[in-house]
């Protein structure tokens, strides 16, 4: 069973829709990420969430350390927003993981048609 | 801004050859990482490094050896690239007392085995 767990595996919405996108993980964490990777590669972090929400722009990340279940949403999507995103969690040292390692997701990829 | 360079975006290689990809960052980051992405797979880490010449295994290191002879350069070695490491490699970077582990990658390298 995987650590981190993202659904769905690929989503395809129309311009404007409202999405979601979920993550579940198993271990006990120090913090999670959301990652963003275009088509051509490069990765860059959305957002570090350890608690409650965050906003950026039409980007609200929430996380419940209870139920160790995060989601990404996209208000008023745009072909613009078409990537994979990446869940990945810091788990605590005693997990097992290495100091600066991360548990990734397998990722969801999102197309948004206009 | 935390820079993470890859030597590479493209890479064609032949059956047999040894292969060099190198990762360099400008943030004096203690943490390096190497990579592969494969479609319905996600992210894989092959080695990871927490400072010079000290390498550590990561979850796929079979056919990979890295080196770190400087604390802004990790390089990944294929010593005899076969077709199944064709792939997305992609380098990362963190600072060691980052609590979050937040990691900064480079842009990737395609590398195609022939």
């Amino acid at each position: 069973k995987n650590e981190v767990e993202q659904s769905p595996q690929n989503l395809t919405a129309q311009e404007g829709e409202f999405i979601t996108i979920n993550c579940s993980y198993s271990v006990g964490i120090s913090a999670l990420h959301w990652l963003q990777q275009h088509p051509g590669g490069g990765i860059v972090s959305l957002f570090m969430l350890s608690s409650g929400k965050k906003k950026h722009g039409r980007l609200i990340a929430t996380i419940n350390i209870q139920e160790k279940h995060s989601s990404l949403h996209i208000t008023a999507s745009h072909p613009r927003d078409s990537a994979v995103y990446i869940c990945a969690v810091c788990p605590f040292m005693n997990y097992g993981g290495s100091q600066g390692n991360l548990i990734f997701g397998k990722g969801t990829k999102l197309s948004v048609k206009p | 801004d935390v820079k993470v360079t890859q030597s590479s975006r493209y890479l064609v290689k032949r059956t047999g050859e040894k292969v060099f990809l190198e990762c360099v960052q400008d943030m004096d980051h203690e943490n390096m990482f190497w990579y592969r992405q494969d479609p319905g797979l996600g992210l894989r880490l092959i080695y990871f490094s927490y400072d010079v010449k000290m390498k550590e295994k990561g979850d796929i290191p079979e056919g990979y050896s890295v080196s770190r002879e400087k604390k802004e350069r990790f390089s990944l070695i294929l010593e005899s690239a076969s077709t199944n490491q064709t792939s997305m490699y992609l380098c990362a970077s963190s600072l060691i007392t980052s609590g979050s582990n937040e990691q900064f990658f480079g842009p990737g390298t395609r590398l195609t085995v022939l």
